[in-house]
């Protein structure tokens, strides 16, 4: 079965401190996709990054990171000198290849507050 | 560059009443879902489409209720409206085939059942 756990419910930083958003998941399967969305205040769910399980490099765009470890089931968000504009939720999702597009499972996001 | 489109944005109904969240995409997508999101929570699949023709159900399907005659509709019917369908409704959809796409969301819609 898939899991996706984000055990930071809410966190709190001030404006230009780095934030890492942690992301655990499950599957049985060896191939699979994780992703990143946000959901600022405004409510819209906005993509951000999608990773196959196959590629464990790490990704950086912008003041946004990512860190892909498959040895710990580990799928992390950094941001770099935090902005205002960052506060929102963040949701970490999985959907495995075998059934791709019949099943994402979506944690249960992680909230982030950047205070000026 | 429409995306996904979801109307309406905000609806108040009475327990009982019925409803139909619309939906649809002008992406050429072959997949689209329907998700709830609870206060505070993560999103929960109710339906998805494969296709025109076919549906399928999610993780919490129960008062709901879908068709999908069209590549780009994909209407979420509430039949009997009760206070637990309370929600943030969310449409998406994707591609999935050679190149599997992420999902694209729709604004969403503010459902209250009072």
């Amino acid at each position: 079965a898939q899991k996706v756990t984000q055990a930071q419910t809410e966190i709190s930083v001030v404006e230009k401190e780095d934030v890492t958003l942690d992301c655990v998941y499950e599957t049985r399967d060896t191939t699979y996709y994780l992703f990143w969305y946000k959901q600022p205040p405004s409510g819209e769910l906005v993509f951000l990054i999608r990773r196959n399980s196959f590629d464990e490099q790490n990704e950086i765009s912008g003041r946004y990171s990512w860190n892909f470890q498959k040895s710990t089931s580990s799928f992390n968000f950094t941001i770099t000198a935090s902005q205002v504009v960052d506060s929102a939720v963040y949701f970490c999702a999985l959907s495995e290849a075998s059934n791709y597009g019949q099943n994402f499972v979506f944690g249960p996001g992680t909230r982030l507050s950047v205070l000026p | 560059n429409a995306g996904v489109t979801q109307t309406p944005k905000f609806r108040i109904l009475k327990i009982g009443q019925s409803m139909t969240l619309q939906c649809t995409q002008d992406m050429n997508h072959n997949y689209m879902y329907w998700y709830r999101q609870d206060p505070g929570m993560g999103l929960k699949l109710i339906y998805y489409s494969v296709g025109a023709g076919i549906t399928d159900k999610g993780e919490v399907p129960n008062g709901y209720n879908v068709s999908r005659s069209t590549t780009e509709d994909f209407p979420l019917r509430l039949e009997l409206a009760a206070p637990s369908q309370t929600s943030v409704y969310f449409c998406a959809s994707s591609y999935v085939g050679n190149s599997n796409q992420p999902q694209h969301f729709g604004d969403g819609t503010r459902l209250s059942i009072l």
